[in-house]
């Protein structure tokens, strides 16, 4: 069974800081998605990449495959960047996503 | 639609009444999943539809879980003689079929078993 793995569990940065999250998971995966949750929203699709980086905006993207592990980056943050992500995988055979617990990123103006 | 409808958005329900939560997914995408979130936790799969079969349902935690997706599109989950640990909020996502393609999430349905 794949255990998806998630660090830190809460953060709270400056407006403008980089921000990093990572991701590990235990088996080979077919994919490795990014989420991101606003309170009391739905749930929003931020990426889905099976190797190498991905960008959008201010939004950075990483898997490493050899070391099953995946980190979100997010540059120049700003509040409204306030929310939780999730990283969750698919498996080969398996479209079903499980998911990480999410952390929960807090930007103070 | 333009995206994954979900309805009720909340539901109040008294131990022991039956609720069905609806979703309504993006025209088209063949795959369509329940998950359940419950507080300060991230969602655990429950079921999954390709259009009206239903491929995986080895998440649903008790035979009082029912998911239904007769014609491809709208499906129901049902949950009978609910109790308080099933109160959790209940997300739907749809996708078009294989590992390619990303998922739309709907806003969900907010479960209160008082």
């Amino acid at each position: 069974k794949n255990e998806v793995e998630q660090s830190p569990q809460n953060l709270t940065a400056q407006e403008g800081e980089f921000i990093t999250i990572n991701c590990s998971y235990s088996v080979g995966i077919s994919a490795l998605h990014w989420l991101q949750q606003h309170p009391g929203g739905g749930i929003v699709s931020l990426f889905m990449l099976s190797s190498g980086k991905k960008k959008h905006g201010r939004l950075i993207a990483t898997i490493n495959i050899q070391e099953k592990h995946s980190s979100l980056h997010i540059t120049a943050s700003h509040p409204r960047d306030s929310a939780v992500y999730i990283c969750a995988s698919t498996n080969f055979g398996n479209e079903k996503l499980t998911f990480g617990t999410g952390t929960r990123l807090t930007i103070i103006p | 639609g333009a995206g994954v409808s979900q309805s009720p958005r909340y539901k109040v329900a008294k131990r022991g009444q039956d609720v069905a939560l609806r979703c309504d997914p993006i025209s088209g995408h063949v795959s369509l999943f329940w998950y359940q979130q419950a507080l300060g936790q991230g969602p655990e799969f429950l079921t999954y539809f390709q259009n009206e079969a239903q491929l995986d349902k080895s998440g649903l935690p008790s035979d009082r879980f029912f998911a239904e997706r007769p014609e491809g599109s709208v499906s129901t989950l049902k949950i009978q003689r609910t109790q308080q640990e099933d109160s959790a909020v209940y997300l739907c996502a749809s996708s078009l079929p294989g590992l390619n393609y990303g998922y739309t999430f709907g806003s969900g349905t907010r479960l209160t078993v008082v």
